[in-house]
């Protein structure tokens, strides 16, 4: 099955400040990549996704990008706010969809 | 549009008892998964539906955990019998197709062994 890594665990940055999270995957079969946010005894929700056939895509303060060859992709919030406080999962789906192991990223006001 | 259901919201049992979970997927999605997830980690893959089939149950620990998807619609997981480890929550997630779509999560069921 895949296998996918999460770097860094925790996170703390100043309010304003960039965020930057990363994942490597190991299925080349894998070829789509959300990112989900799941904030405390709450569901994982999605807050953007990317496909193998795409090299960056954003909205408005969060980016995504991706590298097929080297199989990673990063998230990239900028301009953080408090209220992107919470755990962060990424994940690699080919036939089967998992996880990352989570990055609990707190912002300081 | 009505998201997943899940049911119940909390479960607590005794270590050797059993018990199931049950999640009522989005209207029309085929791809049905449930995951376990521990405190402060990631959520781990089970088991994954596609309409009544079982597409990957690799990471299912079979001697205690069983779980069904009849006429591809409703699913029910169930733990026989129970372990203190097995305390977590346990999120059902649908998708419209196989792998390459969002998934959309349940607000889980947290269960505690005692």
């Amino acid at each position: 099955g895949e296998n996918v890594e999460q770097h860094p665990s925790t996170l703390s940055v100043q309010e304003g400040d960039s965020a930057v999270i990363k994942c490597t995957y190991s299925d080349s079969a894998s070829n789509y990549f959300p990112w989900y946010k799941q904030e405390l005894g709450k569901r994982p929700q999605l807050i953007i996704d990317i496909r193998s056939n795409v090299g960056e895509k954003k909205d408005q303060r969060i980016a995504v990008t991706l590298n097929k060859t080297a199989k990673h992709f990063s998230l990239h919030i900028t301009e953080t706010q408090p209220e992107d406080s919470a755990v962060y999962f990424c994940a690699a789906v080919g036939n089967q969809f998992y996880f990352g192991t989570g990055t609990s990223l707190t912002v300081i006001p | 549009e009505a998201g997943v259901a899940q049911s119940p919201r909390y479960k607590i049992i005794e270590k050797r008892q059993s018990v199931a979970f049950w999640c009522n997927p989005i209207s029309g999605h085929a791809t049905l998964y449930w995951y376990q997830q521990i405190l402060g980690q990631g959520p781990k893959l089970l088991i994954q539906f596609q309409n009544n089939g079982v597409v990957d149950d690799s990471q299912l620990p079979k001697d205690r955990f069983s779980a069904e998807r009849l006429k591809g619609v409703d699913s029910t997981l169930k733990i026989q019998p129970a372990k203190l480890e097995d305390s977590a929550v346990y999120l059902c997630a649908s998708s419209l197709a196989e792998g390459r779509t969002e998934a959309f999560f349940g607000q889980g069921t947290r269960l505690t062994v005692v």
